[in-house]
């Protein structure tokens, strides 16, 4: 199993460019999720899944869109990036049910928007 | 707004030592405490995790202890060890919302061999 992966590892865009990172995971887990990691302020999650065909805002979502039209997949789109969007972004998973359950995470993509 | 504090941002701790991480969270619906370990280059990893019915779970060097009236927990490393050096983060989950985390700053661990 490879778990949680994410396409790309990196990205340089420029301002006002976008793009679409790409996050897999063959677990068959029903949540997926999707955060930034910025220096002094932890994770914070930009939207979720609860499952294919289905998405929802979380605490940082403005200038991101998500797509799950697979169970697998959970895609997140930059339609015009701006510098404050340079971040670190993990996409995470977990298996429905189970108050308990895990959250994977995935390698990470780090973004640069000059 | 910030829900989860977490504190020392950074700890420089001898090996052999014991390193303390601190966490205070807001929402008492929170019912799920896990706290994160991420290398560099690296995603966060589950190291270990806490219900609020207990008051302390012990998994090998790592200790979780709970504290529900005010709303405080902490991570223990017993015998740490320069292998601890990464950065750790406290979260919280509640049920619903997918059971999405809320996860403190974050504290950067280093351990001098």
């Amino acid at each position: 199993n490879a778990g949680v992966t994410q396409t790309p590892k990196f990205r340089v865009l420029k301002t006002g460019q976008s793009m679409t990172l790409l996050c897999a995971q063959d677990m068959n887990h029903e949540y997926m999720y999707w955060y930034r990691q910025d220096p002094g302020m932890g994770l914070r999650l930009i939207h979720y899944s609860v499952g294919e065909g289905t998405t929802a805002k979380g605490e940082v979502p403005d200038g991101y869109n998500v797509s799950r039209l697979k169970k697998q997949n959970f895609l997140l789109g930059l339609e015009s990036a701006a510098p404050s969007q340079t971040s670190v972004y993990f996409c995470a998973s977990r298996l429905l049910g189970g108050t308990y359950n895990e959250q994977f995470f995935g390698p990470g993509t780090r973004l640069t928007v000059l | 707004q910030q829900q989860v504090k977490q504190s020392p941002q950074s700890l420089i701790v001898q090996k052999g030592g014991i390193s303390i991480i601190n966490c205070a969270y807001e929402n008492t619906a929170f019912d799920y405490f896990p706290w994160y370990q991420q290398f560099p280059g690296k995603g966060p990893a589950l190291l270990i995790a806490i219900r609020p019915d207990v008051s302390e779970k012990k998994e090998g060097r790592f200790t979780i202890s709970f504290n529900k009236s005010a709303k405080q927990f902490s991570l223990h490393i017993m015998d740490s060890q320069p292998g601890d050096s990464a950065t750790y983060f406290c979260a919280a989950s509640r049920s619903g919302s997918a059971r999405q985390l809320t996860f403190g700053s974050g504290t950067q661990l280093t351990v001098l061999p």
